[in-house]
């Protein structure tokens, strides 16, 4: 069974600039999750979807970060415009219902 | 809110048991989650633990949860040096969406 496929894996951009990050989860799977996780912290939930629809964005920074799934298969995150303390990776996972998640290998974003 | 803690690392020799441990907050957590993290790479999920069991043997790994301390543990029996990585306890928000609440990592080194 493939797993979580997320590209690019690695992006540097400058501060200001705009990036998007896709994801696509395990067959199958209704639920797809995406992570932020800083250097030395564990991840914290950004956004949360059932099929197509968000269940839990409180934790996304509306102002700049947008995601949406398209057909309720891939999904993408944007960050637009980039700061700093945006660096981190990025981890997209997916889970059958509200059951195990599995992780994709994740983004590295470094914002100079 | 609901909190995960985790000491932040750990050394064992080669052949040793390593032990593992994690601190939450939300009695109402259906599922408990150990995750491995390995440099550059996503999480793995090594094992789960329903909230109604203390114990869960899985080949190398036992994990063992006191509801009333709100206290999980990891245990690796014959720890080798592939087992150096990153270990993320996880908690998932009771009322939620199946929102995982991750700790901040325990780093595992394992020497000769």
């Amino acid at each position: 069974e493939a797993g979580v496929a997320q590209s690019p894996r690695y992006k540097i951009i400058e501060k200001r600039q705009s990036v998007a990050f896709w994801c696509n989860p395990i067959s199958g799977h209704a639920t797809l999750y995406w992570y932020q996780q800083i250097l030395g912290q564990g991840p914290k939930l950004l956004i949360q979807f059932q099929n197509n629809g968000v269940v839990d964005d409180s934790q996304l920074p509306k102002d700049r970060f947008s995601a949406e799934r398209l057909k309720g298969v891939d999904s993408t995150l944007k960050i637009q415009p980039a700061k700093l303390e945006d660096s981190a990776v990025y981890l997209c996972a997916s889970s059958p219902t509200w059951d195990t998640q599995y992780f994709g290998p994740g983004t590295r974003l470094t914002v100079l | 809110g609901e909190d995960v803690e985790q000491s932040l690392f750990l050394s064992v020799r080669e052949g040793d048991s390593s032990v593992i441990n994690c601190t939450y907050t939300d009695s109402s957590s259906t599922y408990l989650y150990w995750y491995k993290q390995e440099p550059g790479a996503g999480l793995q999920l090594l094992t789960y633990i329903f909230s109604n069991m203390d114990m869960k043997q899985d080949q190398r790994l036992t994990v063992l949860l006191n509801k009333k301390d709100k206290h999980l543990s990891l245990r690796i029996a014959d720890t080798q040096t592939g087992d150096s990585a990153i270990y993320f306890c996880a908690e998932n928000e009771s009322g939620g969406y199946n929102k995982l609440i991750f700790g901040a990592g325990t780093r595992l080194a394992v020497h000769p």
